[in-house]
Parts: C-alpha cells; structure tokens; sequence
C-alpha cells in the first residue's frame, strides 16, 4: 500500500521559532515530491517541491533523503502568517500511473 | 488570469439525487483529479484523468462518475450510490501526470440533507 505519514501534531510554536516537519513515505518507486499548505477551509497551494539535493525558499527548507524514504520541511523564524497545515506529498509512478498521494497534514499554530 | 474553478462552493443534496459538481481549467493541463478530502483526514483520491476521453479510477471511485469530454473540463457526479458523500471535493490539474505538481480549484463543500 502506498502510504505517507506525517508528524500528526499540532505544532504550537511561538513566534520567531524554528520548526521542523518529518514524512516518511512507503514506495520507494516514488519520483516527486511536494509540501503544500493548506490554510482553514481552503484549498492546498504548493509551497515548494523538495528535490534530492535539498532546496531552500527564503525561510522554509525542504529535504530529501531516499535511502530513508523522508522528507522535511524547516521553518525558521516564524510568522503569525504561517499559521496553517502543511501536507506532504508524493508523486508515484508505476504501472502507467503516476499518483499523487497525500500526508493527513501537520496542522502549525504560531502563537503571539 | 489562468486558473481552475470549481462552482458551485457550497452544495446541498438531498439523499438519494445525484448531484454533479464541476472543475473548469484554462491552464492547457493535460491532467486532471478529483479528491475528496474529510475532518482531519488527508485528500483521497477518486478518479483522474491524464488526457481527453481517458480517465482512471483512484483509491474512493465507488459512487462517483466522471467524464471528460473537453481538455478544459473534468465533471464529478455524485450519485445515490455513495453512502456518505459529505465531504469537502477538490478538484486539480497539472501538465502532465510525471514528475510536476498539481494546482487546485477553490474545492466545492458537498452537504448532504
């Protein structure tokens, strides 16, 4: 079965902390993956893709390690605006599919 | 601007009427999905699509029905034969189903009364 598990939390951190984000997936025939946001009753949005040699955006790091089949996510410095659940996700492939599986979400509340 | 859309937003249905909810996107993406996502659970797969006239079952197609007669569009009906169809429906696309990420619509809030 194809699976990616996410830390559950919540995570409530204070402002201007660093948090860290773990997901391990299950397939090993995976190709891509993705961390996205998804705010209260919204959509998610893609907040960065991870590659294999680990990527950074501004604040927010992401990396790979597919010897372990995990994946991260680092926020430094937090914002109130960051406040949201943050979903791991795994593109598959095999057998002609190519599958976006979804993590349930971390669910981050910045406090004042 | 290019995007995807869902309408309507919220939906109400009666048990045992089908209802269809649709997804319209002008970003040329080959591929389209719907997921169905429920409280505190993460978004499930129930068909998608990777070209005109081609459409796959996901993990959850039972009691759904698509088609997709246009590249631009990817309708979901849900029918009688879903036993419990309250759930938050999103709706994505993406260029190609290999190796890039999916945008989503705004998703359409199913409630069924």
């Amino acid at each position: 079965r194809k699976e990616v598990e996410q830390d559950p939390g919540p995570f409530n951190v204070p402002e201007g902390a660093t948090v860290a984000f773990n997901c391990t997936y299950s397939n090993s025939a995976s190709q891509s993956f993705f961390w996205y946001r998804q705010d209260c009753r919204k959509e998610p949005k893609l907040l960065m893709s991870v590659y294999s040699s680990g990527n950074e955006d501004g604040r927010f790091t992401a990396q790979l390690n597919r010897a372990s089949q995990y994946i991260s996510l680092l926020i430094r410095d937090s914002k109130l605006s960051d406040s949201a659940t943050y979903l791991c996700v795994v593109r598959y492939s095999g057998a002609g599919s190519y599958q976006l599986t979804f993590g349930k979400g971390t669910k981050l509340s910045v406090i004042p | 601007d290019g995007g995807i859309t869902q309408s309507p937003k919220y939906l109400f249905r009666k048990e045992g009427q089908n209802v269809t909810l649709s997804c319209e996107q002008n970003l040329n993406h080959d591929a389209m999905y719907w997921y169905r996502q429920d409280p505190g659970q993460g978004l499930r797969l129930i068909y998608y699509s990777q070209i005109v006239n081609d459409f796959q079952k996901g993990d959850i197609a039972e009691g759904y029905s698509v088609s997709r007669e246009k590249k631009e569009s990817f309708p979901l009906t849900v029918t009688s034969a879903q036993k419990n169809p309250t759930a938050f429906y999103l709706c994505a696309s993406s260029i190609g189903v290999r190796n890039l990420e999916a945008f989503f619509g705004q998703g359409t809030r199913l409630t069924v009364v």
